[in-house]
Parts: C-alpha cells; sequence; structure tokens
C-alpha cells in the first residue's frame, strides 16, 4: 500500500512569512496526526483529527497556526506568521484505528530565517 | 501527564557490540509501547511494540520486553551493525485518546 505522503519535503521561509504544509494519509485511515520534531527532541503531537473533526488540539499554537482535514482524507497545516523557534520537521501520520501504531510520512523540514 | 524517559545519547559502539537503550515511562492505566526507529533523512518507522505487560516485541534482531513493575521498556541487540546507526524513540500510547507520546529520542553510531 501506498505511505503517507507529504510535501513539499523541504521550506525555507523568513520570519513573519506563511507556510503550508501537505499531507495525503493511507487510504483508510481515518485518524491522521500532526507533530512537530525539533532538531534534537522527540516529536510533539499538534493536532489529531478523527475523520474530518478535530479529537485533539491542546497543543496546537493557535494563535498562529491552523490545520484542517477536508472531506477526512488529506490536510493541510498552516504557520501564519511564522517564527524562528517554528525550525523543525512537520510529521504527519495516520492510523486506521488510533490502535497498534502509526505511519508517518516523510516529513517537512521548515527553516525559518 | 504521560511522559516517556530515554538514556541520553549518542551512543557509539563497534559492529557485533550488544545495544541497549533505556526507556521509562510514567502513565496511568496500561498503555501500549512502541520503539520506533529514524534513519538519516527518513521519516519514523515502527520498530516493534509491546501491548501489555511481559509481552516482548521484536523486530530485525531488537527486542523489548514490557516490565509493568518497573515501568520500562528497555531495547536490545545482540550484534549491531553499521546499518543500525539511527535515531530510536521509544513511545507510548493510551486507549483513551489514540495518540502516541514519544521520548526524547537516543542517537546510536555504530562504528566499522
Amino acid at each position: 500500500e501506498a505511505g503517507v505522503a507529504q510535501s513539499p519535503r523541504y521550506k525555507i521561509i523568513e520570519k513573519r512569512q506563511s507556510v503550508a504544509f501537505w499531507c495525503n494519509p493511507i487510504s483508510g485511515h481515518a485518524t491522521l496526526y500532526w507533530y512537530q520534531q525539533i532538531l534534537g527532541q522527540g516529536p510533539k503531537l499538534l493536532i489529531q483529527f478523527q475523520n474530518n473533526g478535530v479529537v485533539d488540539d491542546s497543543q496546537l499554537p493557535k494563535d498562529r497556526f491552523s490545520a484542517e482535514r477536508l472531506k477526512g482524507v488529506d490536510s493541510t497545516l498552516k504557520i501564519q506568521p511564522a517564527k524562528l523557534e517554528d525550525s523543525a520537521v512537520y510529521l504527519c501520520a495516520s492510523s486506521l484505528d488510533g490502535r497498534g501504531g502509526y505511519t508517518f510520512g516523510s516529513g517537512t523540514r521548515l527553516t525559518v530565517v | 501527564g504521560d511522559s516517556v524517559t530515554q538514556m541520553e545519547g549518542p551512543v557509539t559502539l563497534s559492529e557485533e557490540a550488544f545495544l541497549t537503550i533505556n526507556c521509562t515511562y510514567t502513565a496511568t492505566g496500561y498503555p501500549s509501547l512502541f520503539w520506533y526507529v529514524q534513519y538519516p533523512g527518513e521519516g519514523l518507522q515502527l520498530l516493534l511494540k509491546a501491548t501489555k505487560a511481559d509481552d516482548k516485541g521484536s523486530n530485525k534482531g531488537f527486542e523489548a520486553t514490557y516490565r509493568k513493575e518497573t515501568t520500562s521498556f528497555h531495547l536490545e541487540k545482540g550484534s549491531v551493525q553499521v546499518s543500525d546507526s539511527a535515531v530510536y524513540f521509544c513511545a507510548l500510547l493510551k486507549a483513551a485518546g489514540n495518540k502516541l507520546t514519544f521520548g526524547g529520542g537516543t542517537r546510536v553510531l555504530v562504528k566499522p
């Protein structure tokens, strides 16, 4: 089966600019997650979707980050405006039922200068 | 809240050496436990998992046993190869919420 697709792979922007990341999960996977992985740290959950509804966004900085999952399939994560500390790898993952582990995409590496 | 603590790296080994990466967790209830591996430039891949106490997960020569009494899930491999060089993450999953909580990761470097 095809894996979790993410784009772009790399993005460099200046602070205060906006950026968007895209994720296409494995077909049929109801649960989708966005994680932020800062260099040298473990991934931190930003937001969790079940179909097209938000289950948990308690760690999402809502003043600058937003995410949506249209029609319960693809998802986009947006940052506006970006700060230097947003430099990280943004990982998307999907799961059939939330149990047994997830499948991760290759991530988008964001550098804010 | 739930948390996972891993030994800090980097861990540098020679080929064919024995590898142990310690992992302990704090959580209420009975979480499932996982080890993920991240090779350079790649995403996270599931290495092994255990869903209840005393379960042993194994894959590619790696093993980890779910020890409820010590809240641990240490990763071991008897003879490492250069290709095992990667960052290893321990994680827990609570049934309620269905979200993974990760440790900080341990970088392993295997030298020929």
